[in-house]
């Protein structure tokens, strides 16, 4: 079964520093990866996705994530936060096998505060 | 264009009653998903629906169900409301495979 982890339930940063938020997901095949982030009262936002190709891939806002097939993660990094980054950040994992189907699974979300 | 628009935008209903959420998807996109998100939590997966057909369903109780319009746009109906269905109701609308684009969510409480 498709699962998706974040260690991390809580982190605090400065504001310039560089930031990594860690995702580790179980799937049988190579999944479609996304990284989405939700601001208080609001819907999600899509950072970015893989789908194949190359694994490291660049978002919105000046994100980027790696694909490690070999330790089953999808990191997101970058390489300055601001103030404005400050939000709820999910992980999240996307089934292949049907072309309309579109079962995603969320990991449990990480938190990001952003101290000045 | 317009992005995925959801209504209401809050709700307030008792144990027992029964509710309809409504989802409008972005212009072109024939499919539409909706999650579950409750505090602090993950959104879980309820319902895709393409071309007016249920494709997925997730891990919920029958009280739940959803429907299509021709016009793609979507509703979802919870009966026999329980606490425990007080959360943030996400819908979401694609065109192309994968990319979803979420809407603001109606958040549903339970008294």
């Amino acid at each position: 079964a498709q699962s998706v982890t974040q260690p991390d339930i809580h982190i605090t940063v400065s504001e310039g520093a560089s930031l990594e938020l860690r995702c580790n997901y179980s799937y049988g095949a190579t999944p479609y990866l996304f990284w989405y982030v939700q601001s208080p009262g609001q819907g999600l936002q899509l950072l970015l996705k893989y789908f194949s190709g190359d694994t490291l891939v660049q978002g919105i806002k000046g994100f980027e994530a790696e694909f490690k097939r070999s330790q089953s993660s999808f990191n997101l990094r970058k390489p300055s936060v601001h103030w404005s980054d400050a939000a709820e950040y999910f992980c999240a994992v996307g089934a292949r096998e049907e072309t309309s189907y579109d079962k995603v699974i969320f990991g449990p979300g990480t938190s990001l505060s952003v101290i000045p | 264009d317009a992005g995925v628009t959801q209504s209401p935008t809050h709700l307030i209903k008792t144990r027992g009653q029964q509710v309809t959420l409504r989802c409008s998807p972005i212009s072109g996109h024939k499919s539409v998903s909706w999650y579950q998100q409750v505090l602090g939590q993950g959104p879980q997966f309820i319902f895709q629906y393409y071309e007016k057909e249920e494709r997925g369903r997730g891990n919920f109780p029958d009280r739940f169900s959803a429907r299509q319009f021709p016009n793609y746009s979507s509703e979802l109906n919870v009966n026999a409301l329980l606490l425990g269905d007080s959360a943030l109701y996400l819908c979401a609308s694609r065109k192309d495979r994968g990319t979803q684009h979420f809407g603001d969510g109606t958040r549903l409480s339970i008294l």
